[in-house]
């Protein structure tokens, strides 16, 4: 059982550049969700989808967007790279019912703009 | 706009003592108080997690208390050990899917 998986684990863009951030899950979770972590911040939300066919913004999603491909699937598209975007990038996903609550977190993704 | 703080940012503690972060939320509808750690280089992980009825939840060395009417929650650890040394995030949540999370304790346990 593989849980949440991200790709690429590291990628380094110039500025301007586009890229996509993978992010799958195995589990048959409802929600998924794109964080951004950096020193001193915590983890700030991008983008979520709280069921598949949906998308919202979170607290930081200028300059990023999402696709919720589907039930499995969450992609994150930067489409002119900024040096502000270098961060440490999680993909999350979390069930519905009893247990809504916990989120499980993919290994990460460690992004260098330059 | 909601917010979470989290005190301290660093925490030093020897091993066998007990250690004790705080958070304070904002938002009065918050309902759910989530706790990650995440050791250097890994994911967050959920340790435990405490909803708006009730006051104070334990599992084994881990305690959370909660106090809706001053905004504050707490994660206890209880008799240290190295293997405890990471980051610890506190989180808030009003339904299942907007956390706002803490800025993160460093925690050390000195052996």
């Amino acid at each position: 059982n593989a849980g949440v998986t991200q790709t690429p684990k590291f990628q380094v863009l110039k500025t301007g550049q586009s890229m996509t951030l993978q992010c799958a899950q195995d589990m048959n979770h409802n929600s998924m969700y794109w964080y951004r972590q950096d020193p001193g911040m915590g983890l700030r939300l991008i983008y979520y989808s709280a069921s598949e066919g949906t998308t919202d913004k979170g607290e930081v999603p200028n300059g990023y967007n999402v696709s919720r491909l589907n039930k499995r699937e969450f992609s994150l598209r930067l489409e002119s790279a900024a040096p502000s975007q270098t961060s440490v990038y999680f993909c999350a996903s979390s069930p519905s019912g009893k247990h809504t609550g916990e989120l499980f977190f993919g290994e990460g993704s460690r992004l260098t703009v330059l | 706009g909601e917010n979470v703080e989290q005190h301290p940012s660093t925490l030093s503690v020897q091993e066998g003592d007990s250690a004790v972060i705080k958070c304070t939320y904002s938002d009065s509808a918050s309902n759910y108080f989530p706790w990650y750690k995440q050791e250097l280089g890994k994911r967050p992980q959920l340790i435990i997690d405490i909803r708006s009825n009730v006051g104070e939840k334990k599992d084994q060395r881990i305690a959370v208390t909660l106090n809706k009417t001053a905004k504050h929650f707490s994660l206890h650890i209880t008799e240290t050990q190295p293997e405890d040394s990471a980051v610890y995030f506190c989180a808030a949540s009003r339904g299942t899917y907007k956390y706002i999370f803490g800025t993160g304790t460093r925690l050390k346990v000195l052996a």
